[in-house]
């Protein structure tokens, strides 16, 4: 079993709608929680950085952590066809610099205009 | 804005050959990574270093090595490529202190024949 679970999608809505994509891990050691996108053909970029549980929000974007579910959420609000783009959850314990992130294998999300 | 530029956008190579990618950050960060990409796998840690000359193994070392002279040049070498190392090459780079942020840069798309 992978310590870090997506869905691959692709996920596909029309422009404007609600998107959740979701992240579920199993190592409860993990304390840091990032969001990357990752559009075609270049590297990823880092969206939301959230340390332990709660919510961080960004203009159209949430992030949302609950440890005791092992599991990490982003919300994107009103939707645009920009936004189409892989997403990587990517997680940590600890913040020592010295360390690899564990990803996601990415959600690929499709903003119909 | 932190850059991280690798050599190569896209390489094709013969069964064999020695390959050598490149991967240059302009912030001074102390850390640096190589993954590879493949798809429904995710991003997977083959090497990374923390500081000039050190390096340490990822999840996935085997038919690799690392080169890291300078802090700014971080260096990923297939010895004698083979077709699984078919895949897109990421190189990333982070500081050493607190939210361990890690840039990408735009990927090397490796073919080998």
């Amino acid at each position: 079993q992978k310590e870090v679970e997506q869905d691959p999608g692709p996920l596909s809505v029309p422009e404007g709608a609600i998107v959740s994509l979701n992240c579920t891990y199993s190592n409860s050691a993990f304390q840091y929680f990032m969001w990357y996108r990752q559009y075609s053909r270049k590297g990823p970029e880092l969206l939301m950085y959230t340390y332990s549980s709660g919510n961080k929000e960004d203009g159209r974007f949430t992030a949302q952590v609950d440890k005791s579910s092992k599991y990490i959420s982003l919300f994107i609000r009103d939707s645009q066809p920009s936004d189409s783009a892989t997403y990587l959850c990517a997680m940590d314990e600890e913040n020592t610099g010295r360390r690899a992130l564990t990803f996601g294998s990415g959600t690929r999300l499709q903003v119909q205009p | 804005d932190v850059k991280v530029t690798q050599s190569s956008r896209y390489l094709v190579k013969r069964t064999g050959e020695k390959v050598f990618l490149e991967c240059v950050q302009d912030m001074d960060h102390e850390n640096m990574f190589w993954y590879r990409q493949d798809p429904g796998l995710g991003l997977r840690l083959i090497y990374f270093s923390y500081d000039v000359k050190m390096k340490e193994k990822g999840d996935i070392p085997e038919g690799y090595s690392v080169s890291r002279e300078k802090k700014e040049r971080f260096s990923l070498i297939l010895e004698s490529a083979s077709t699984n190392q078919t895949s897109m090459y990421l190189c990333a780079s982070s500081s050493g202190g607190a939210a361990q942020t890690q840039y990408f840069g735009p990927g090397t798309r490796l073919l080998v024949l």
